[in-house]
């Protein structure tokens, strides 16, 4: 139980468009889901924390109206990338907590990323 | 401010021996401490976590760890390594008082050689 699916897994694209990527908990409902952003051989670094029926919560740094973030039902959030540059490849990786669970005791479950290369 | 520091940038240790990662945090209280895995271009499996009672926690894939309040530490250990185990591993804290966000250590890559 408690799966993260991401999509793409990978994806190319040319500089100034736009990329979705979708997380979706297949197994159970998530309130809350996390977006985070891993560069190549260094570690994982937040964000933003999607919310579902309201506005995400952005960490110190990160362009809201780069990286557009929609969570519009328990069990799917999506993260935006628009106007991708170069410098925004990237291993992109979602996570979400079952709402099923204790806030307290209930660890992170994560997708499998999405390789992003803007070209 | 909150931080978790893992040492080792890279661990190379020989299939079947002893492993130990090291992880050491910093924050005023005691936290919620995690151990992931990740596999090259994979999301993180969670190998085990920590909340409170019993220092010493089992994970899944034969792992352990041990926390240490008094170093500040939560050590993973496994007592013979397999090949695949071979991934990036990574150290992860939460404060307790229900703030989900989790802060990753830079992560420590294990390779096994034969």
């Amino acid at each position: 139980g408690a799966v993260v699916s991401q999509h793409p897994s990978w994806v190319i694209c040319k500089s100034g468009t736009s990329v979705k990527i979708e997380c979706r908990s297949l197994d159970f409902q998530a309130t809350t889901m996390f977006w985070y952003r891993q560069f190549p051989k260094q570690s994982l670094m937040l964000m933003a924390t999607s919310n579902e029926g309201s506005k995400a919560t952005y960490e110190q740094g990160v362009e809201k109206d780069k990286f557009l973030i929609n969570h519009a039902s328990l069990t799917l959030s999506t993260l935006t990338v628009t106007s991708a540059h170069p410098e925004d490849s990237s291993f992109y990786i979602c996570s979400a907590r079952s709402e099923a669970a204790s806030l307290t005791y209930s660890p992170l479950h994560f997708g499998n990323g999405t390789r992003l290369t803007v070209t | 401010a909150q931080s978790v520091t893992q040492p080792d940038i890279h661990i190379t240790v020989s299939e079947g021996a002893s492993l130990e990662l090291r992880c050491n945090y910093s924050y005023g209280a005691t936290p919620y401490l995690f151990w992931y895995v990740q596999s090259p271009g994979q999301g993180l499996q969670l190998l085990l976590k920590y909340f409170s009672g019993d220092t010493l926690v089992q994970g899944i894939k034969g792992f352990e760890a041990e926390f240490k309040r008094s170093q500040s530490s939560f050590n993973l250990r496994k007592p013979s390594v397999h090949w695949s185990d071979a991934a990036e591993y990574f150290c992860a804290m939460r404060s307790n008082f229900g703030n989900e966000k989790l802060t990753f250590g830079t992560g420590t890559r294990l390779t096994i050689i034969p």
